[in-house]
């Protein structure tokens, strides 16, 4: 059964810092997705990331993959508020369609 | 373009009622999904469908759970009866991907609350 887990669950940050959060899986896969999800509202598409070594960037964030390790991770570069929001990764299992979501990451960029 | 609409927005009902949902995938999409979300969790896939095909139902709790995509294009997710563990929000997702789930992309949610 493949398990994903995120950390930190809650950060809260202040503006123009940056930050890293992680993403772990225990099988393996080469397909991994970044979505975010802000208060009440539906999970937003950010990130594909489709193989060993993938990196995509939009704004002040980054998203890279690394499958060997089983981790992804999510960098944001000098935070502003408008980022507060809950970042989910989730992992494609190998040879299936279903995907596995993290319990999440609340972010909160304080002034 | 429209994105995946879903209805009702909100739902409260009382243990042991019936409860149904719809959604409108994007058009195009072949590929459908409901997940379930807890509060403060990520989403759980609960059904997916392939067409008017449900190909990975192995999630959804049959006893009280049912779904159908008649002519591969809406669907509507029904439990009967409901009960109190069942109060989440209800997501749908539909994705253009033929390998692979590909990129998912979701509705507002229906947030069912049960008394």
């Amino acid at each position: 059964e493949l398990k994903v887990e995120q950390n930190p669950l809650f950060l809260s940050m202040q503006e123009g810092k940056n930050y890293t959060i992680y993403c772990n899986y225990s099988t393996t896969s080469d397909r991994l997705y970044w979505y975010r999800q802000d208060p009440g509202k539906s999970l937003e598409s950010l990130f594909v990331l489709l193989s060993n070594g993938a990196v995509k960037q939009e704004g002040r964030l980054m998203a890279s993959l690394d499958t060997k390790a089983r981790l992804s991770t999510l960098h944001i570069t000098a935070a502003v508020h408008d980022l507060s929001a809950t970042y989910f990764c989730a992992v494609e299992s190998a040879g299936s369609y279903q995907l596995t979501f993290g319990k999440g990451t609340k972010l909160s960029v304080i002034p | 373009e429209a994105g995946v609409v879903q209805s009702p927005r909100y739902k409260i009902i009382e243990k042991k009622q019936p409860v149904a949902f719809w959604c409108n995938p994007i058009s195009g999409h072949n590929t459908l999904y409901w997940y379930r979300q807890n509060l403060g969790q990520g989403p759980e896939l609960l059904i997916r469908y392939e067409n008017e095909e449900a190909v990975d139902d192995s999630q959804l709790p049959k006893d009280r759970f049912s779904a159908e995509r008649l002519k591969g294009v809406d669907s509507t997710l029904k439990i009967q009866p409901a009960e109190l563990g069942d109060s989440a929000v209800y997501l749908c997702a539909s994705s253009a991907a033929t390998t692979g789930s590909g990129e998912l992309f979701f509705g507002e949610g229906s947030r069912l609350t049960v008394l």
